[in-house]
């Protein structure tokens, strides 16, 4: 069972618009990360949100984490066709391991 | 400084027969993990290892094992492969468990014909 979920499946805008996506989880968790995956690539960690912070920011990428709904979202701002890949939210369930969602495959269109 | 490195990068097997996927890391790490991802789909956790000399099941762990050599290396074996086992296969690292970044390897992507 899949911890994760990210909301859309996929999502499609112009380059310099916005893209949000959204991560919902079950259980408490100890942290929750942001990965990104070029096509045919392996995983590039993008930032890390502990459970007991509300927003972070690194560059471009705005996270928030509300435990209480038990979810995050991911905002790209002014994105660039660089940004097309899948990303994916993997939720540490207190030392156990990672459990990644299926991910949510963003193309940005110039 | 290679990161996490995986071979082969391609391999195609028939039904039954038996293959090691290698990884090894040299950023000195105490954490290793194999992973599934199959299309459309997140990854699984096949098996992971804390620390050298330890290795423990994850999410999918039947039709596998695992050995951690040493701190650099740990390896993902099929004894029989299935065509269920077709799938990219990925190796990470981190400096502990869970709770750090995870790095991954560039994938091995494995067809069972």
């Amino acid at each position: 069972s899949q911890q994760g979920e990210e909301d859309p499946q996929a999502l499609s805008i112009q380059e310099g618009e916005n893209a949000t996506m959204n991560c919902s989880y079950k259980t408490s968790i100890n942290n929750l990360q942001w990965y990104r995956q070029n096509s045919g690539r392996g995983l590039v960690h993008l930032i890390l949100i502990r459970s007991n912070e509300r927003e972070k920011h690194s560059g471009r990428l705005r996270v928030t984490l509300d435990t209480s709904k038990k979810s995050s979202s991911l905002l790209i701002t002014a994105s660039r066709a660089a940004d097309t890949a899948s990303y994916f939210c993997a939720t540490d369930n207190y030392g156990q391991n990672f459990v990644f969602g299926p991910g949510t495959r963003l193309s940005v269109l110039p | 400084n290679a990161g996490v490195t995986q071979t082969p990068k391609f391999q195609v097997l028939k039904t039954g027969q038996s293959m090691t996927l290698q990884c090894a890391q040299d950023m000195n790490h105490n954490s290793m993990y194999w992973y599934r991802q199959d299309p459309g789909m997140g990854l699984r956790l096949i098996y992971y290892s804390a620390s050298e000399g330890t290795t423990d099941k994850g999410e999918v762990p039947n039709g596998y094992n695992v050995s951690r050599l040493n701190k650099r290396e740990f390896s993902l074996r099929l004894e029989s492969a299935a065509p269920s086992q077709t799938s990219v296969y990925f190796c990470a690292s981190s400096a502990g468990l869970a709770a750090d970044t995870q790095y991954f390897g560039p994938g091995t992507r494995l067809t069972v014909l």
